[in-house]
């Protein structure tokens, strides 16, 4: 079945530290990844959609960044953390039925 | 785009009562349309889905309608209980598109 893994589950960093978050893919090859920000209480913001190896495409404009080296492996990234970075982060592929989820990272910039 | 307008933004309801979450979408040419429960804390998960050459799927205690024409689709929950307290989203996808998501619904179920 098409798993997402998504680490780590929980993360505090500091403003204007680096940020690496990471997911993996199994049960599935060439898969459309993506990365959403969800803000407490808020809904699902698309930050960027990978269709392929290399491939990148971003939503908004924003201090993250994202890669995709491997096509089972998708990374978003920032080299200094803002307070408005926090939120949970989700990492999806499309499925036949639809996105399947990651666990998800909770981010907390002080 | 696809544009997904998700209602009520919350929900309240006695347990056992119904409930229901209405979404309308702008692209025509969308044809599948998922629902997402999301509890506190954790990934969103597909309750249901379906596709635009039906008009209604039944799972249990949770259904779903869309009309087409209208285009619009619509949640249903019956017998509620306290564990269907979650957020809930909608979506819309045009093929080979991605998936528009609704703002979510929080539904409470009192007990």
């Amino acid at each position: 079945s098409q798993t997402i893994h998504q680490w780590p589950a929980t993360l505090v960093q500091p403003v204007g530290s680096p940020l690496s978050l990471e997911c993996t893919v199994e049960g599935t090859s060439n898969p459309n990844l993506y990365w959403y920000r969800q803000a407490a209480g808020r809904g699902l913001q698309l930050l960027f959609y990978s269709v392929g190896i290399g491939q990148i495409s971003s939503e908004v404009p924003q201090n993250l960044s994202a890669s995709r080296p491997q096509d089972r492996q998708f990374i978003l990234s920032s080299k200094k953390l803002l307070l408005s970075d926090s939120g949970f982060y989700l990492c999806a592929g499309m499925g036949g039925r639809g996105l399947f989820f990651g666990s998800g990272t909770q981010l907390s910039v002080l | 785009g696809e544009n997904v307008e998700q209602h009520p933004s919350t929900l309240s309801v006695q347990e056992g009562d119904s409930a229901v979450i209405k979404c309308t979408y702008s692209d025509s040419a969308s044809n599948y349309f998922p629902w997402y429960k999301q509890e506190l804390g954790k990934r969103p998960q597909l309750i249901i889905d379906i596709r635009s050459n039906v008009g209604e799927k039944k799972d249990q205690r949770i259904a779903v309608t869309l009309n087409k024409t209208a285009k619009h689709f619509s949640l249903h929950i019956t017998e509620t209980q306290p564990e269907d307290s979650a957020v809930y989203f909608c979506a819309a996808r045009r093929a080979g598109n991605m998936l528009t998501f609704g703002g979510g619904t929080r539904l409470m179920v009192k007990p």
